[in-house]
């Protein structure tokens, strides 16, 4: 089955303790992207890659890091997480040419 | 800074009824453009994408799009409960996708 894979999907975690969220693609994409997703805002992008070792910044990037190393994975790492980084975080995967965007079941995130 | 624009409602029609949602967007080099629909707590769903000026029809859903007007709809016909939803419009550029704030519709038994 074609699908985009987030771990965890719900944390809890306390100010400046590093972590990392996973996301995993089975379609062989070669564009994916991360997104936080909070009330009255909508899905705002925060990194995105095109390919691996590709990658680039979204409209709010800060307080984030990303790595892709391979084709299918693409973490998001928050090194030193605050309180508002608290959200609902989606990883998404597309084909570069098509343009249809695929989402992960999505992460919620509470710093504390 | 490219927007994308949607009325957040919410928008209430009773089942049966056509609800129509309503996009702009400010970028126009923008080349396509969806529809995704989101229910509480989970990911958006792909319902329909449109790249060229018209109208689109898949099932009871139609997307219209005006490029002229920087315009993007998307019209459900025949409205069921199970249409109640956060709607989000989404328009490609050149290498990021910008999402919409989203419509929240209800739909009325």
């Amino acid at each position: 089955e074609a699908q985009v894979t987030q771990n965890p999907r719900y944390l809890i975690t306390v100010t400046g303790k590093k972590l990392t969220v996973t996301c995993s693609q089975n379609m062989n994409h070669e564009y994916m992207s991360w997104y936080r997703q909070d009330p009255g805002l909508g899905l705002r992008q925060i990194y995105y890659s095109m390919n691996v070792e590709v990658t680039d910044k979204g409209d709010v990037p800060e307080g984030y890091k990303v790595s892709r190393k391979e084709k299918r994975n693409f973490p998001l790492i928050l090194e030193s997480p605050s309180p508002n980084q608290t959200s609902l975080y989606f990883c998404a995967s597309r084909m570069t040419l098509l343009n249809i965007q695929y989402f992960g079941a999505g992460t919620r995130l509470s710093v504390l | 800074q490219k927007e994308v624009e949607q009325n957040s409602g919410p928008l209430s029609v009773p089942e049966g009824a056509i609800a129509s949602l309503n996009c702009t967007y400010s970028d126009r080099g923008s080349q396509s453009f969806f529809w995704y629909r989101q229910y509480s707590g989970k990911s958006p769903e792909l319902i329909m994408f449109i790249y060229s000026n018209g109208d689109k029809e898949d099932g009871r859903f139609t997307a219209q799009l005006n490029k002229a007007s920087q315009y993007v709809s998307l019209l459900i016909r025949d409205s069921q409960p199970s249409d109640s939803a956060t709607y989000l419009c989404a328009v490609n550029g050149n290498n990021d996708m910008r999402f919409g704030a989203g419509t929240r519709l209800t739909v009325k038994p």
